[in-house]
């Protein structure tokens, strides 16, 4: 165990639907990165958020947003769902000054249908 | 920009053998590389990391692995693999802000008894 939570674990939803991802990262850390796995695209990185404010930005869709809350919690948005939105969302969360060193939650499995 | 390219994307070993999973890395600026391993249905985990100084380094597990700067590789090797080996692992890199991570499409090893 990771100390990292993610919720849902699964979740279905049709194509032009909008959900939220949640995460909780580990006590203590206030970095949180969030990842999608695909089996075509791989791992890909989204985004960061260090407390509270965006670090930096990867392949993230336009449709798709983030924040990190004060409560150190982040939420992953996404919205107008395609068919090819649907894989596993990783949220991890580091500890600072410890570069590297995430931790990752369970994931989410998301499937648009 | 950065990119990680994993040669193998599958490798079979026997148990006790040794195994080398390759990991080349291109950038215009200087990075930090990583291994990651992740098991079935679970997040990654941090194997090891090389942020400076000696090229070679130790994770856990028994894994290390060798960055050698000229040829832009960081492979990861064991000695003598155990079943539990068996998982699909991930090289990775990021700029030295840490901020976003690249990983490569993974290897999966798979340890035969």
């Amino acid at each position: 165990d990771s100390g990292v939570t993610q919720t849902p674990k699964h979740l279905i939803t049709a194509t032009g639907q909008r959900v939220t991802l949640r995460c909780s990262p580990r006590s203590g850390d206030l970095s949180v990165y969030w990842y999608q796995q695909s089996l075509d695209q791989g791992l890909q990185f989204l985004i960061h958020y260090y407390n509270g404010e965006e670090r930096a930005k990867g392949n993230i869709l336009e449709r798709f947003s983030a924040q990190q809350f004060p409560d150190l919690h982040s939420e992953l948005n996404l919205s107008s769902l395609e068919l090819g939105d649907s894989a596993l969302y990783f949220c991890a969360s580091s500890p600072s000054g410890r570069i590297g060193e995430q931790y990752f939650g369970p994931g989410t499995r998301l499937t648009v249908t | 920009a950065q990119s990680v390219t994993q040669l193998d994307s599958q490798v079979p070993v026997f148990e006790e053998a040794p195994v080398e999973l390759r990991c080349n890395y291109s950038s215009s600026v200087s990075v930090y590389l990583f291994w990651y391993v992740q098991y079935p249905n679970q997040g990654l985990q941090l194997l090891l990391k090389y942020l400076s100084g000696s090229t070679l380094v130790k994770g856990i597990n028994g894994f290390e692995a060798e960055f050698n700067k000229s040829q832009t590789s960081f492979h990861l090797r064991k000695p003598s693999v155990h079943i539990s080996d068996t998982a699909e692992y991930f090289c990775a890199v990021s700029r030295l802000t840490g901020n976003q991570f690249y990983f490569g499409t993974g290897t999966s090893l798979t340890v035969i008894p």
